[in-house]
């Protein structure tokens, strides 16, 4: 079955620091891929998305590239601020899937001064 | 601004009780999930419906966890009895259904069973 994995966290940084969250996934076909985020307290917001190989999804200063010789889509930001600091969920949707989502297990970010 | 709109956002109950959650999802979206999210479990799919019938509950505990869509503009999810290990923050979801669309999620119901 369909399955995403992402590093673990709690990942750590100083204000402006490169961020790069990994996630692979395991599909049949050819998934869409998202990163959600979500802040304390809050549901899960889209931050980008990727739909077909090559592409590449940005938004925010985040951007993510859909890697399907390497199964990938690694999330990364030049410079992080302190406001990104939330949990970020890598996930796929199949074809034909309707926008059902398996999700890894998240990705906590904590940006310090 | 369209949103899915879940209600209510915090409940407290006690062991035994019946417990409703609900969601109104974006007018117009024809699919609607419930997940629940856990420091152990992280995000599970709870149920699936498209066009407001149940594709996909295998993720729910069938004894105690019920899971419908009265009509497209409110969905539900009834947890009877309730019990401890419950204690989680139910997301409800949905999305227009389309291949290469998202979902959008509900702001969450944290439920804590005492």
């Amino acid at each position: 079955g369909d399955s995403v994995t992402q590093m673990e966290g709690p990942v750590t940084l100083s204000e402006e620091a490169f961020l790069t969250i990994n996630c692979t996934y395991t599909a049949t076909g050819y998934p869409s891929l998202f990163w959600y985020v979500q802040y304390p307290g809050e549901g899960l917001q889209l931050l980008l998305k990727a739909t077909k190989a090559d592409d590449k999804g940005s938004n925010k200063g985040f951007e993510a590239t859909y890697r399907k010789e390497t199964t990938s889509f690694h999330l990364e930001k030049g410079s992080v601020q302190v406001s990104d600091s939330a949990v970020y969920f890598c996930a796929l949707s199949d074809q034909g899937g309707g926008n059902k989502l398996t999700f890894g297990t998240g990705t906590q970010l904590k940006v310090e001064l | 601004d369209a949103r899915v709109t879940q209600t209510p956002r915090h409940k407290v109950t006690e062991m035994g009780q019946e417990v409703t959650m609900r969601c109104q999802p974006i007018l117009g979206h024809n699919t609607v999930f419930w997940y629940r999210q856990t420091m152990m479990q992280g995000l599970e799919l709870l149920a699936y419906f498209r066009n407001r019938a149940p594709l996909d509950d295998s993720g729910m505990p069938k004894d105690r966890f019920s899971a419908e869509m009265p009509d497209a503009t409110l969905a539900t999810l009834k947890i009877q009895p309730s019990e401890p290990r419950d204690s989680a923050v139910y997301f409800c979801a949905s999305g227009p259904g389309q291949t290469y669309t998202e979902a959008f999620f509900g702001q969450g119901t944290r439920l804590t069973v005492v």
